[in-house]
């Protein structure tokens, strides 16, 4: 089955700065990978996707790439304020639509 | 916000008792996934139910059954409790399980075994 990969598990940035956050996957069948967003005691939110006809999207502050070849992909936050603390969880999806998480990203933003 | 529910919110039990979860999914919406999140982990999936039939199931054993209705809202039910079974409980509803369509959760039941 699908292995997803997620690092850092931790990171810490200072207020304004850039956020990247990347994950590599295992199945070359997969082509669907959804960004999810989990704050404290609340349910995950998708913030991104990106499907595998596309190298990059991006959404404001947010955007995400993917390589197919290397079979990684990013996410990168842009001028991050305190409010985008939370964990941040990459998933792969393939042919069954089932979606394989990563492990997530504990993201400190520090004013 | 989503319109994803769940219940109950919190659970208890104690070792090798039976616990049922619920889920209602999006209006529109005729497929739900269910995942099990431990503590500092990412989610990891049970099974998928798409119009009542099961459509792929995840690494558990057994003893995780589930169920999905006419209105497709769903159950998932656990028999002989473990203490590992402990964690948060996601059920996430799509339109369609074969076109890869974004997943919304569900708050989420927290389950705690002793």
């Amino acid at each position: 089955g699908e292995n997803v990969e997620q690092h850092p598990s931790t990171l810490s940035v200072q207020e304004g700065d850039s956020a990247v956050i990347k994950c590599t996957y295992s199945d070359s069948a997969s082509n669907y990978f959804p960004w999810y967003k989990q704050e404290l005691g609340k349910r995950p939110q998708l913030i991104i996707d990106i499907r595998s006809n596309v190298g990059e999207k991006k959404d404001q502050r947010i955007a995400v790439t993917l390589n197919k070849t290397a079979k990684h992909f990013s996410l990168h936050i842009t001028e991050t304020q305190p409010e985008d603390s939370a964990v941040y969880f990459c998933a792969a999806s393939g042919l069954g639509d089932q979606f394989y998480f990563g492990t997530g990203t504990s993201l400190t933003v520090i004013p | 916000e989503t319109g994803v529910t769940q219940s109950p919110t919190h659970l208890i039990k104690t070792r090798g008792q039976q616990v049922t979860l619920r889920c209602s999914s999006q209006s529109g919406h005729n497929t739900v996934s269910w995942y099990q999140q431990a503590l500092g982990q990412g989610p990891q999936f049970i099974f998928q139910y798409y119009r009542e039939e099961e459509n792929g199931r995840g690494n558990f054993p057994p003893r995780f059954s589930g169920l999905q209705f006419p209105n497709y809202s769903s159950e998932l039910n656990v028999n002989a409790l473990e203490l590992d079974d402990s964690a948060l409980y996601l059920c996430a509803s799509s339109s369609n399980p074969r076109a890869q369509e974004t997943q919304y959760f569900g708050p989420g039941t927290r389950l705690l075994v002793l």
